[in-house]
């Protein structure tokens, strides 16, 4: 089974407009965090958010939020205001810490497009 | 502003050719990652070392590809022979990451992008 799902491969928004980018996990252990990156047509993945499994907030960085609902195991992304430098491929990744396991496992990607 | 820094950026091979990729994780951090992004695959974990020592390569052939982090401040991905299915980028990342602690990010280099012709 796979670890994080994302299931739109490519999504469009209008500049200025808010945009939800779906993630689902899987995992059994109690203790885990969730990650989202930023993957620039220039390559380099670039960290944007963090949640951790036991946080009762939803975390916010700018204009970056995690809309976080444990229940389903689901941790979406919410960009707020679009720019068009948002556009770019966005990963969701999570580490288990119950098995020791120190990597990063990512998800397929959803490839974001700003429109003007 | 401290980062990961890979070296080379680009490199086209033939076949056959042995390959090195080398990266300089950020000072202080004690965990470095070997990860392989294709279209196909997305990112695939290939290796990782804690302080130096290898923790977990079970996502690297074996047979070709060697991983090794000979001081603190270089790791080292090697594949030799090369095939054209290496092609990929491969990132390195480093991290702080202690016992039982899951809240920290990885920090990703620029990435190799290799073509194996």
């Amino acid at each position: 089974a796979q670890k994080i799902t994302q299931t739109q491969p490519g999504m469009f928004v209008q500049e200025k407009e808010a945009v939800t980018l779906d993630c689902t996990y899987d995992t059994s252990d109690q203790s885990y965090g969730l990650f989202w990156y930023k993957q620039p047509s220039s390559g380099e993945m670039i960290f944007l958010i963090y949640q951790g499994s036991y946080d009762e907030q939803n975390a916010t960085e700018g204009r970056y939020s995690l809309n976080f609902q444990k229940a389903r195991k689901s941790a979406n992304l919410v960009i707020s205001a679009s720019q068009l430098g948002d556009s770019a491929m966005y990963f969701c990744a999570m580490r288990e810490a119950d098995t020791g396991r120190r990597a990063l496992t990512f998800g397929s990607g959803t490839r974001l497009q700003v429109q003007p | 502003d401290a980062r990961v820094t890979q070296t080379p950026r680009h490199k086209v091979t033939e076949m056959g050719q042995e390959v090195t990729m080398r990266c300089q994780p950020i000072l202080g951090h004690n965990t470095v990652f070997w990860y392989r992004q294709t279209m196909m695959q997305g990112l695939e974990l290939l290796a990782y070392f804690r302080n130096r020592a290898p923790l977990d390569d079970s996502g690297m052939p074996k047979d070709r590809f060697s991983a090794e982090m000979p001081d603190a401040t270089l790791a080292t991905l090697k594949i030799q022979p090369s095939e054209p299915r290496d092609s990929a980028v491969y990132f390195c990342a480093s991290g702080l990451v202690l016992g039982g602690q899951y809240n920290s990010p990885l920090h990703f280099g620029n990435g190799t992008r290799l073509t194996v012709t």
